[in-house]
């Protein structure tokens, strides 16, 4: 049982450049959440799912896109990553409306150049 | 809008008691959670409060006054691996969005 599992654990890109962070979660969870963390910003959420097929806005949801295509998977794009958008990246998972209880994962490190 | 105020960073002696404060201020409340996390590391799970009073789990408790909207983390018998940042998270609906506040720095003097 890996539990929460997020893929890469660290890039360096370009401006302009695309790419997709990968979380995966083996508890057969419902919800699944992508945060992304910067000094003295705390955790800010970027796009959430409550369900396979189903995703919605967070708080900062602007150049990042999102798809939960199989219930254990959510997918996090950047199409044209920005200097901006270099940060922590984690992902988060919880059972279901029944419980508050959020797993992360270890984060992903992406710098933008 | 929505916030979520909490303290930048709190100072305590190993072995002491400390209590991490958070306001917040949101459309629609549903309950309020505190997380760990140490340097380098992902946050981990410590409370949940969804009803007034206090929750305690060990040497940590998690108290609510949802008519204050206001709640606190207390940490008792200070040790040196609490050293971390704190968070008070929002879930604003059952099934919608969980907010952060900022963090609280929690730094443990031997």
């Amino acid at each position: 049982n890996a539990g929460v599992t997020q893929t890469p654990k660290f890039r360096v890109l370009k401006t302009g450049q695309s790419m997709t962070l990968l979380c995966a979660q083996d508890m057969n969870h419902e919800y699944m959440y992508w945060y992304r963390q910067d000094p003295g910003m705390g955790l800010r959420l970027i796009h959430y799912s409550v369900g396979e097929g189903t995703t919605a806005k967070g708080e900062v949801p602007d150049g990042y896109n999102v798809s939960r295509l199989k219930k254990q998977n959510f997918l996090l794009g950047l199409e044209s990553a920005a200097p901006s958008q270099t940060s922590v990246y984690f992902c988060a998972s919880r059972r279901d409306p029944s419980t508050d209880t959020q797993y992360f994962g270890p984060g992903t490190r992406l710098t933008v150049l | 809008g929505q916030s979520l105020e909490q303290p930048s960073e709190v100072t305590a002696v190993e072995g002491a008691i400390v209590q991490i404060n958070c306001t917040y201020q949101t459309s629609g409340f549903y309950g309020l959670s505190w997380y760990q996390q140490h340097d380098g590391g992902a946050p981990t799970f410590l409370s949940y409060n969804a009803l007034d009073g206090l929750e305690e789990t060990g040497r940590f408790s998690s108290f609510l006054s949802r008519s204050d909207s206001y709640g606190y983390l207390l940490l008792q018998e200070l040790q040196m691996k609490d050293s971390a940042s704190y968070f008070c998270a929002v879930t604003k609906n059952r099934d919608d969005k969980i907010i952060f506040g900022k963090g609280t720095r929690l730094h443990i003097l031997p």
